[in-house]
């Protein structure tokens, strides 16, 4: 089946540093990935949709300088918290879009829970 | 624009009884409209979807759910609940079936099951 992986699982930093956190689809291209965050107990809310070899497109509201997407190939996607502080921690979850198979389905990745100090 | 809405952030049910997890859409096309779920600190597998070709979608793990476009709802449900179904059920619509665009999501129900 298709997986998609993120790396790390978690991360803990200290504020104003950068964290950046990889989405690779591992046995599929994916032209298109998709970046949700998850607050505690909270549903997941669309942040950016990363298209390979273009710029990503962000959600309104979400701060396109602080949060910076690269999708520089068609498996992995990365997405950089600028300047963390702790109101981004959170978890970031991934998805990939298998355009490879009959019926087109976006699979997550496992997440990545996010702490910043 | 497209919402959902999911009645009952948690639902508790005792084991071999029906599993019944609400779903409400708003879309102003026809939806696309997943149930995924997801255990704690995992990402989200996908349950089942309905992507117009037929109103009862048959899912993984037993779980089936049913479009009705009248009621523009879209619920969930397990004859009988295995204690491995405790985990958050999340429904989502998109206005692709296959994931052109982002989901939007629902809150989310905490589904519980009871010895």
């Amino acid at each position: 089946g298709a997986v998609v992986s993120q790396h790390p699982s978690r991360v803990i930093c200290k504020s104003g540093t950068s964290v950046k956190i990889e989405c690779r689809s591992l046995d599929f291209q994916a032209t298109t990935m998709f970046w949700y965050r998850q607050f505690p107990k909270q549903s997941l809310m669309l942040m950016a949709t990363s298209n390979e070899g273009s710029k990503a497109t962000y959600e309104q509201g979400v701060e396109k300088d602080k949060f910076l997407i690269n999708h520089a190939s068609l498996t992995l996607s990365t997405l950089t918290v600028t300047s963390a502080h702790p109101e981004d921690s959170s978890f970031y979850i991934c998805s990939a879009r298998d355009v490879g198979r009959i019926q087109e389905t976006q699979y997550f990745g496992p997440g990545t829970r996010l702490l910043v100090l | 624009a497209q919402s959902v809405t999911q009645l009952g952030s948690h639902v508790s049910v005792s084991e071999g009884a029906l599993v019944l997890l609400r779903c409400n859409y708003s879309s102003s096309v026809p939806p696309y409209l997943f149930w995924y779920v997801q255990y704690p600190n995992q990402g989200l597998q996908l349950l089942l979807k309905y992507t117009s070709a037929a109103t009862l979608v048959k899912g993984i793990n037993g779980f089936e759910a049913e479009f009705k476009k009248s009621e523009t709802s879209f619920h969930l449900t397990k004859p009988s609940a295995h204690m491995s179904d405790a985990a958050e059920y999340f429904c989502a619509v998109s206005y692709s079936g296959g994931g052109a665009d982002g989901l939007t999501f629902g809150k989310g129900t905490h589904l519980i099951i009871q010895p």
